[in-house]
């Protein structure tokens, strides 16, 4: 299996900061990668796929790069609804994995 | 919008088996290339990818859950299954079924139904 490691696993911010999560994979994974946005209590929201296109209706302020084996999320201007668990996964091969989870809290 | 509503019993006892259908509604399931998956996340904890199905009935599994799971579709009714035999309490988790698009990236998430493995 393809492991995923974010990190960091928590971190704090304000409102209007630059986020940077990290998510790295076990091996080359391309550009097979996507990000989502976790509330509590709801299902994960597709942020960014293919690594860096981001899913319609998603704010600009999301963006994602990277390829092989390192992948960043950016969040800029980080605002209120911000504030959730991200997570990372690979389709590049089965079984499709998750990384653990980056939980953005505010400062 | 398609949408997508997981039912099944919310607590099952251990040993037994645990039986999930998700039916999607906004568009059919035999319309464009889509992988019709369930993921979990046990509380507090990530998210695990469970398996998959194409409307073919072509699947793929986590060896993670070591042939316990079983998934079917069945496209007249626009809905997919789900079971998992021989459930202990570690399986107690949040299920999500979802649609991932051709790839692998999963757009569309069922709200998720909490199922408690208990005696």
């Amino acid at each position: 299996d393809i492991q995923m490691t974010q990190s960091p696993s928590a971190l704090s911010a304000s409102v209007g900061d630059r986020v940077t999560i990290t998510c790295r994979a076990s091996e080359s994974i391309s550009t097979w990668l996507a990000w989502y946005q976790q509330k509590p209590g709801k299902a994960p929201n597709l942020l960014i796929y293919n690594a860096s296109t981001l899913q319609s209706g998603a704010p600009s302020r999301f963006s994602g790069s990277g390829s092989g084996t390192e992948f960043t999320l950016t969040i800029t201007n980080l605002q209120p609804n911000d504030f959730a668990t991200y997570y990372c996964q690979q389709y590049k091969s089965y079984p499709w994995t998750f990384g653990q989870g980056t939980k953005v809290e505010i400062k | 919008q398609v949408q997508l509503q997981e039912s099944g019993p919310g607590l099952v006892k251990p040993s037994q088996t645990l039986s999930l259908t998700c039916t999607v509604s906004g568009g059919s399931m035999s319309s464009g290339s889509y992988y019709w998956s369930w993921v979990r996340q046990p509380a507090g904890k990530g998210l695990e990818w469970i398996g998959r199905i194409y409307t073919t009935g072509s699947t793929n599994y986590n060896p993670s859950l070591k042939n316990r799971v079983t998934m079917s579709v069945d496209t007249s009714k626009n809905q997919f299954s789900l079971r998992l035999s021989s459930v202990t309490a570690t399986d107690t988790a949040v299920y999500y079924c979802a649609r991932f698009a051709y790839g692998g990236y999963a757009d569309y998430w069922g709200q998720g139904t909490l199922v408690t493995v208990s005696s």
